[in-house]
């Protein structure tokens, strides 16, 4: 089945704890990113690659790192996690960028960060 | 930067009612468009997208968005809402390398 998937789907950590959530895909994708969705604001791209070994800054990629070190995987570090952090996180990818490629979204990962 | 605009935050409606939900987006050059669908407790889905052609687009379950260029417009729209249509919307926009999402419009639909 094409899937994207996540893990862990639900994490309570500590102020700076290093974490990891992964995100993988099946479906040999070469786009892949990362977005934080908080109420009222929607959902904000954190970083993107356009594959492997290319990642860019999204909208708001303070406190977080990405690597791109294979095609189907793409973790998102959060090297000293701060309570602001606290949101849902959504891996998405898709064949690629342009214009006409809608973005397939992993099941998300609630984190919180106390 | 492009942005897009959804300004109900969250309606409710019975069962029946007919459904609008705006969306506004600022870009000046080609654009594509994406409604997205959230049920409570799942990832976001596609509900429909248009790239080009005809301005009324049909997606899934009875859905339908019409663009309006003129406007900078692409509301969604169903007839007849049901219980299950319960779920946060949100609408996108898709320019090179970059796809924007509005806040969203929570949707509760009363049996």
């Amino acid at each position: 089945e094409a899937q994207v998937t996540q893990n862990p789907r639900y994490l309570i950590t500590v102020t700076g704890k290093k974490l990891t959530v992964t995100c993988s895909q099946n479906m040999n994708h070469e786009y892949m990113s990362w977005y934080r969705q908080d109420p009222g604001l929607g959902l904000r791209q954190i970083y993107y690659s356009m594959n492997v070994e290319v990642t860019d800054k999204g909208d708001v990629p303070e406190g977080y790192k990405v690597s791109r070190k294979e095609k189907r995987n793409f973790p998102l570090i959060l090297e000293s996690p701060s309570p602001n952090q606290t949101s849902l996180y959504f891996c998405a990818s898709s064949p690629g960028q342009d214009l006409y490629n809608e973005q397939f979204f992993g099941p998300g990962t609630r984190l919180t960060v106390l | 930067a492009q942005s897009v605009s959804q300004h109900n935050h969250h309606v409710i409606l019975s069962e029946a009612a007919s459904l609008e939900l705006g969306c506004n987006y600022s870009y000046g050059g080609t654009v594509n468009l994406f409604w997205y669908v959230q049920y409570p407790g799942q990832h976001l889905q596609l509900l429909l997208k248009y790239f080009s052609g005809d301005p009324l687009v049909k997606g899934i379950k009875g859905f339908e968005a019409e663009f309006i260029k003129s406007k900078f417009s692409f509301n969604l729209r169903k007839p007849s809402v049901q219980w299950s249509d319960t779920a946060e919307y949100f609408c996108a926009v898709n320019v090179p390398e970059k796809l924007t999402f509005g806040t969203g419009t929570r949707l509760t639909i009363i049996p």
